[in-house]
């Protein structure tokens, strides 16, 4: 498609699981972003991957949450051990990387419910 | 770093009045700033941005956006509102660093009254 593509929509996991989400980026962009929507707190930015670059990880917030990005395109974001406040939606996002006024594209999200 | 506020987490207009969403940011540098829209169980469309040209940005949907330096501000308007404008609106700005991801504001969610 045109957009970029999130998979799965929604998830319903039990507290303790891991899970993986998955992210398909608009062909050609170099820049792939995570964040995370949590009730009540708003969007906080996750990881940026640029090109070949060392990802920036500083937003992760704990070391339970990884990702990859195969290829320079589909990144995977994993999050081990699964907590309650862990439930959200995850936006993942990607641009051309020609300057800082390029728009960014979010996808429709990863409702991830942990129980 | 930079941040951006957005006054008011809840705005309610009667259908044909002026809609006005406030966003101030922060930054010691000249900033890229922008206006997202997300509606229930969407992702976040773009709206509009400024980088730095044309001080008024005219965006999708009849949504305008002034920059002011002076203020500090990043205001969202359109002259008439539709009911079709429920959504949540999210101001955000560009980071200076090399990830250039955006920093967003808190979010105003706009209601529309028939």
């Amino acid at each position: 498609g045109a957009g970029v593509s999130q998979s799965p929509s929604n998830k319903v996991t039990e507290k303790g699981k891991d899970v993986e989400l998955r992210c398909d980026p608009i062909s050609g962009h170099t820049a792939l972003y995570w964040y995370r929507q949590s009730l009540g707190q708003g969007l906080e930015f996750l990881i940026y991957f640029q090109g070949n670059s060392a990802p920036d990880k500083s937003g992760l917030p704990s070391d339970r949450f990884s990702a990859e990005r195969t290829g320079g395109s589909v990144s995977t974001l994993t999050i081990q051990r699964t907590q309650q406040e862990d439930s959200a939606v995850y936006l993942c996002a990607s641009s051309f990387d020609r300057g800082q006024g390029n728009t960014i594209y979010f996808g429709e999200g990863s409702w991830l419910t942990v129980v | 770093a930079q941040s951006v506020t957005q006054l008011g987490s809840h705005v309610s207009v009667s259908e044909g009045a002026l809609v006005l969403l406030r966003c101030n940011y922060s930054s010691s540098v000249p900033p890229y700033l922008f206006w997202y829209v997300q509606y229930p169980n969407q992702g976040l469309q773009l709206l509009l941005k400024y980088t730095s040209a044309a001080t008024l940005v005219k965006g999708i949907n009849g949504f305008e956006a002034e920059f002011k330096k002076s203020e500090t501000s990043f205001h969202l308007t359109k002259p008439s509102a539709h009911m079709s404008d429920a959504a949540e609106y999210f101001c955000a700005v560009s980071d200076l660093t090399g990830r250039r991801a955006l920093t967003f504001g808190s979010g105003t969610r706009l209601q529309v009254q028939p």
